[in-house]
């Protein structure tokens, strides 16, 4: 069974373009996290999705990120403009229900805003 | 506010010894407590896992000592290996939802 997948693995734009990373999670698996790790600092939630539905977005930064999972499966986050502070590895992973199963963790998109 | 602190940042521990990674948490509506451990180039991965009704809990050579009412839990790892050399990070959460990290650890064992 593939695991959870993400891409780009490395990101590399100015201050001021747009980027936008892919996650596939483990297929069936309705729920879909999004945390972020800056360098040095612990990994933070960003948001979750069951199935296409936003359940809980608290930990966005700003209105610069928008998520999106289009017909439940895979997930998108782009961010626009990029500022320098988004920089870090933003890590997605999926689980098969909420509460009760392991979150998969996919190898994570490293980010750099130059 | 950091809702997980963890200590220390790095560790070196010479091979068969005992690794020690601490980490206080402040909420206590928190009721799993899971370790992940990731290496370079891989997401983390679920290594073990504790809730708050049991003290201690072993895994091979890994254990969670769990203390309720200081509100602190620690990962042991007997009798480190090479191939134990990873960042760990401990976690917490409510019903296994989100998850809250602490800053990590990162272990390097030397032969």
């Amino acid at each position: 069974e593939a695991g959870v997948t993400q891409f780009p693995s490395h990101s590399v734009i100015e201050k001021g373009q747009t980027v936008t990373l892919r996650c596939d999670p483990i297929s069936g698996h309705d729920n879909l996290y999004w945390y972020r790790r800056v360098m040095g600092k612990e990994i933070k939630f960003l948001l979750h999705f069951v199935k296409e539905s936003k359940q809980d977005e608290s930990g966005m930064p700003n209105n610069r990120f928008l998520a999106e999972r289009t017909g439940g499966t895979y997930s998108t986050l782009k961010v626009q403009p990029a500022e320098l502070e988004d920089s870090g590895v933003y890590f997605c992973a999926s689980s098969q229900g909420r509460g009760l199963y392991e979150q998969y963790f996919g190898p994570g998109t490293r980010l750099t805003v130059t | 506010q950091q809702q997980v602190k963890q200590s220390p940042q790095s560790l070196i521990v010479q091979k068969g010894g005992i690794s020690i990674i601490n980490c206080a948490y402040e909420n206590t509506a928190f009721d799993y407590f899971p370790w992940y451990q990731q290496f370079p180039g891989k997401g983390p991965a679920l290594l073990i896992a504790i809730r708050p009704d049991v003290s201690e809990k072993k895994e091979g050579r890994f254990t969670i000592s769990f203390n309720k009412s200081a509100k602190q839990f620690s990962l042991h790892i007997m009798d480190s290996q090479p191939g134990d050399s990873a960042t760990y990070f401990c976690a917490a959460s409510r019903n296994r939802d989100k998850l809250i990290f602490g800053t990590g650890t990162r272990l390097q064992v030397f032969p």
